[in-house]
Protein backbone atom coordinates (compact mmCIF):
# COMPACT_ATOMS: atom_id res chain seq x y z
CA UNK A 1 0.00 0.00 0.00
CA UNK A 2 0.84 3.66 -0.33
CA UNK A 3 3.34 4.52 2.47
CA UNK A 4 4.82 8.31 3.51
CA UNK A 5 8.06 8.39 5.17
CA UNK A 6 9.40 10.82 7.01
CA UNK A 7 13.07 11.36 8.18
CA UNK A 8 14.20 12.58 11.12
CA UNK A 9 11.22 11.11 13.43
CA UNK A 10 12.76 13.07 15.98
CA UNK A 11 14.70 16.24 15.78
CA UNK A 12 16.15 18.32 19.01
CA UNK A 13 17.31 21.80 18.22
CA UNK A 14 19.30 24.70 20.12
CA UNK A 15 17.20 28.02 19.82
CA UNK A 16 18.57 30.14 16.55
CA UNK A 17 19.30 26.78 14.53
CA UNK A 18 18.08 25.67 11.23
CA UNK A 19 15.57 21.88 10.68
CA UNK A 20 14.80 20.35 7.56
CA UNK A 21 12.29 17.36 7.65
CA UNK A 22 11.70 15.31 4.70
CA UNK A 23 9.14 13.50 2.92
CA UNK A 24 9.41 10.77 0.36
CA UNK A 25 6.64 8.36 -1.56
CA UNK A 26 7.12 5.35 -2.98
CA UNK A 27 4.51 7.05 -5.74
CA UNK A 28 4.52 10.26 -7.96
CA UNK A 29 2.41 12.34 -6.08
CA UNK A 30 -0.06 14.87 -7.72
CA UNK A 31 0.28 17.06 -4.43
CA UNK A 32 1.62 17.17 -1.19
CA UNK A 33 0.46 19.12 1.64
CA UNK A 34 2.52 20.11 5.57
CA UNK A 35 0.41 20.17 8.47
CA UNK A 36 1.97 21.15 11.85
CA UNK A 37 0.57 19.80 15.12
CA UNK A 38 1.38 21.70 18.26
CA UNK A 39 1.47 18.97 21.41
CA UNK A 40 -1.78 18.16 22.80
CA UNK A 41 -3.11 20.29 19.92
CA UNK A 42 -4.73 19.06 16.76
CA UNK A 43 -3.16 19.38 12.66
CA UNK A 44 -3.05 22.79 10.99
CA UNK A 45 -2.90 23.49 7.45
CA UNK A 46 0.64 24.63 6.63
CA UNK A 47 1.17 24.89 2.63
CA UNK A 48 -0.61 22.75 -0.48
CA UNK A 49 2.81 22.06 -3.50
CA UNK A 50 1.51 20.88 -6.12
CA UNK A 51 4.26 21.28 -9.48
CA UNK A 52 7.47 19.55 -10.03
CA UNK A 53 10.37 21.40 -8.44
CA UNK A 54 7.98 23.81 -6.66
CA UNK A 55 9.53 26.20 -4.24
CA UNK A 56 7.38 28.05 -1.77
CA UNK A 57 8.44 30.22 1.70
CA UNK A 58 6.24 31.71 4.78
CA UNK A 59 8.09 33.53 6.69
CA UNK A 60 11.20 31.13 8.21
CA UNK A 61 9.63 28.09 6.73
CA UNK A 62 10.46 26.96 2.88
CA UNK A 63 8.92 24.38 1.27
CA UNK A 64 9.85 22.29 -2.08
CA UNK A 65 8.56 19.47 -3.97
CA UNK A 66 11.19 17.51 -5.54
CA UNK A 67 11.23 17.58 -9.26
CA UNK A 68 9.86 13.66 -9.68
CA UNK A 69 7.25 14.91 -7.65
CA UNK A 70 8.36 11.64 -5.19
CA UNK A 71 9.74 13.87 -2.62
CA UNK A 72 8.79 17.16 -0.43
CA UNK A 73 10.76 19.36 2.07
CA UNK A 74 10.37 21.37 4.97
CA UNK A 75 13.13 24.16 5.94
CA UNK A 76 12.62 25.66 9.43
CA UNK A 77 15.83 28.99 9.31
CA UNK A 78 16.72 30.15 12.92
CA UNK A 79 14.05 28.17 14.89
CA UNK A 80 12.27 29.54 17.65
CA UNK A 81 10.49 28.13 20.41
CA UNK A 82 6.98 28.53 18.59
CA UNK A 83 8.26 26.18 16.22
CA UNK A 84 7.88 23.07 19.04
CA UNK A 85 5.36 20.63 17.74
CA UNK A 86 5.36 17.71 15.18
CA UNK A 87 5.40 18.59 11.17
CA UNK A 88 3.44 16.15 9.14
CA UNK A 89 3.34 15.99 5.45
CA UNK A 90 0.49 14.19 3.67
CA UNK A 91 -0.18 13.01 0.34
CA UNK A 92 -3.26 12.69 -1.63
CA UNK A 93 -4.30 9.09 -2.47
CA UNK A 94 -6.83 8.91 -5.16
CA UNK A 95 -8.83 12.04 -5.28
CA UNK A 96 -9.55 13.47 -2.48
CA UNK A 97 -7.90 11.48 0.50
CA UNK A 98 -4.88 12.30 2.53
CA UNK A 99 -2.19 9.70 3.83
CA UNK A 100 -0.37 11.21 6.46
CA UNK A 101 3.55 10.44 6.87
CA UNK A 102 5.03 9.33 10.11
CA UNK A 103 5.64 12.88 10.98
CA UNK A 104 9.17 14.67 12.71
CA UNK A 105 8.85 15.69 16.00
CA UNK A 106 10.51 19.01 16.55
CA UNK A 107 11.91 19.97 20.15
CA UNK A 108 13.32 23.38 20.11
CA UNK A 109 15.98 23.99 23.18
CA UNK A 110 15.69 27.54 24.40
CA UNK B 1 -17.69 30.92 10.65
CA UNK B 2 -16.90 28.20 13.64
CA UNK B 3 -14.38 25.33 12.87
CA UNK B 4 -14.83 21.44 12.85
CA UNK B 5 -16.51 20.71 15.84
CA UNK B 6 -15.77 17.56 17.51
CA UNK B 7 -17.34 16.40 21.06
CA UNK B 8 -16.94 15.20 23.50
CA UNK B 9 -13.09 15.98 23.93
CA UNK B 10 -12.92 12.85 26.35
CA UNK B 11 -14.73 10.00 26.50
CA UNK B 12 -14.30 7.33 28.98
CA UNK B 13 -15.20 3.99 28.45
CA UNK B 14 -15.29 0.61 29.65
CA UNK B 15 -14.29 -2.37 28.02
CA UNK B 16 -17.47 -3.70 26.13
CA UNK B 17 -19.71 -0.61 25.88
CA UNK B 18 -19.77 1.57 22.96
CA UNK B 19 -18.26 4.69 22.18
CA UNK B 20 -19.90 7.50 19.59
CA UNK B 21 -17.94 10.27 19.05
CA UNK B 22 -19.98 13.31 16.87
CA UNK B 23 -18.01 15.51 14.45
CA UNK B 24 -19.80 18.97 12.85
CA UNK B 25 -17.97 20.05 9.84
CA UNK B 26 -16.97 23.21 9.06
CA UNK B 27 -20.30 25.25 6.87
CA UNK B 28 -20.45 24.63 3.62
CA UNK B 29 -17.71 21.32 3.98
CA UNK B 30 -19.63 18.07 2.81
CA UNK B 31 -16.20 16.08 2.95
CA UNK B 32 -15.57 14.27 6.34
CA UNK B 33 -12.19 12.51 7.16
CA UNK B 34 -11.35 10.75 10.59
CA UNK B 35 -8.23 9.96 11.65
CA UNK B 36 -7.07 7.80 14.03
CA UNK B 37 -3.75 8.99 16.26
CA UNK B 38 -1.97 6.95 18.90
CA UNK B 39 0.32 9.16 21.29
CA UNK B 40 3.73 9.91 19.51
CA UNK B 41 2.51 8.66 16.32
CA UNK B 42 1.43 9.77 13.38
CA UNK B 43 -2.32 10.04 12.00
CA UNK B 44 -3.39 6.92 10.40
CA UNK B 45 -6.81 7.46 8.14
CA UNK B 46 -9.34 5.63 8.89
CA UNK B 47 -12.57 6.60 6.61
CA UNK B 48 -13.44 9.51 4.08
CA UNK B 49 -17.61 10.54 4.00
CA UNK B 50 -19.42 12.88 1.68
CA UNK B 51 -23.11 13.49 2.91
CA UNK B 52 -24.72 10.38 3.12
CA UNK B 53 -22.40 8.06 1.70
CA UNK B 54 -19.20 6.07 2.61
CA UNK B 55 -16.35 6.88 0.12
CA UNK B 56 -13.60 5.44 1.49
CA UNK B 57 -13.58 3.25 4.43
CA UNK B 58 -10.72 0.99 3.74
CA UNK B 59 -8.69 2.59 7.11
CA UNK B 60 -11.31 1.22 9.60
CA UNK B 61 -11.30 -2.16 11.42
CA UNK B 62 -13.86 -4.55 9.35
CA UNK B 63 -16.13 -5.63 13.01
CA UNK B 64 -16.87 -3.41 15.56
CA UNK B 65 -16.05 0.28 13.40
CA UNK B 66 -18.83 2.26 11.59
CA UNK B 67 -19.08 5.65 10.56
CA UNK B 68 -22.01 7.33 8.87
CA UNK B 69 -22.29 11.32 7.64
CA UNK B 70 -26.21 11.54 7.72
CA UNK B 71 -28.13 14.32 5.65
CA UNK B 72 -28.95 16.24 8.51
CA UNK B 73 -26.57 16.08 11.84
CA UNK B 74 -23.24 15.65 12.47
CA UNK B 75 -20.70 12.71 11.46
CA UNK B 76 -21.00 9.75 14.11
CA UNK B 77 -18.00 7.46 14.63
CA UNK B 78 -19.14 4.41 16.62
CA UNK B 79 -17.02 2.15 18.10
CA UNK B 80 -19.11 -1.04 19.35
CA UNK B 81 -17.87 -3.53 22.41
CA UNK B 82 -14.61 -1.28 22.83
CA UNK B 83 -11.12 -2.62 24.04
CA UNK B 84 -7.78 -1.70 25.74
CA UNK B 85 -6.18 -1.29 22.20
CA UNK B 86 -9.39 1.56 20.92
CA UNK B 87 -7.54 3.82 23.41
CA UNK B 88 -6.47 6.87 21.13
CA UNK B 89 -7.03 10.19 19.55
CA UNK B 90 -10.06 10.47 17.25
CA UNK B 91 -9.24 13.04 14.77
CA UNK B 92 -12.07 14.89 12.36
CA UNK B 93 -11.33 16.88 9.53
CA UNK B 94 -13.37 18.29 6.60
CA UNK B 95 -12.67 20.06 3.89
CA UNK B 96 -15.45 21.48 0.82
CA UNK B 97 -13.10 19.07 -1.75
CA UNK B 98 -9.74 19.89 -2.93
CA UNK B 99 -7.23 21.52 -1.10
CA UNK B 100 -6.62 21.60 3.02
CA UNK B 101 -8.01 20.24 5.86
CA UNK B 102 -9.53 21.50 9.10
CA UNK B 103 -9.41 19.33 11.65
CA UNK B 104 -11.71 19.62 14.95
CA UNK B 105 -9.61 19.57 18.30
CA UNK B 106 -10.08 15.50 18.48
CA UNK B 107 -11.73 13.21 20.63
CA UNK B 108 -9.68 11.31 23.14
CA UNK B 109 -10.63 7.67 23.93
CA UNK B 110 -9.71 6.05 27.08
CA UNK B 111 -11.03 2.33 27.50
CA UNK B 112 -10.61 1.07 31.48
Amino acid sequence: GQQVMQIPQYQHVQEGEDFTTYCNSSTTLSNIQWYKQRPGGHPVFLIQLVKSGEVKKQKRLTFQFGEAKKNSSLHITATQTTDVGTYFCAELSGTYKYIFGTGTRLKVLA
Amino acid sequence: NAGVMQNPRHLVRRRGQEARLRCSPMKGHSHVYWYRQLPEEGLKFMVYLQKENIIDESGMPKERFSAEFPKEGPSILRIQQVVRGDSAAYFCASSPGEGELFFGSGTQLSVL
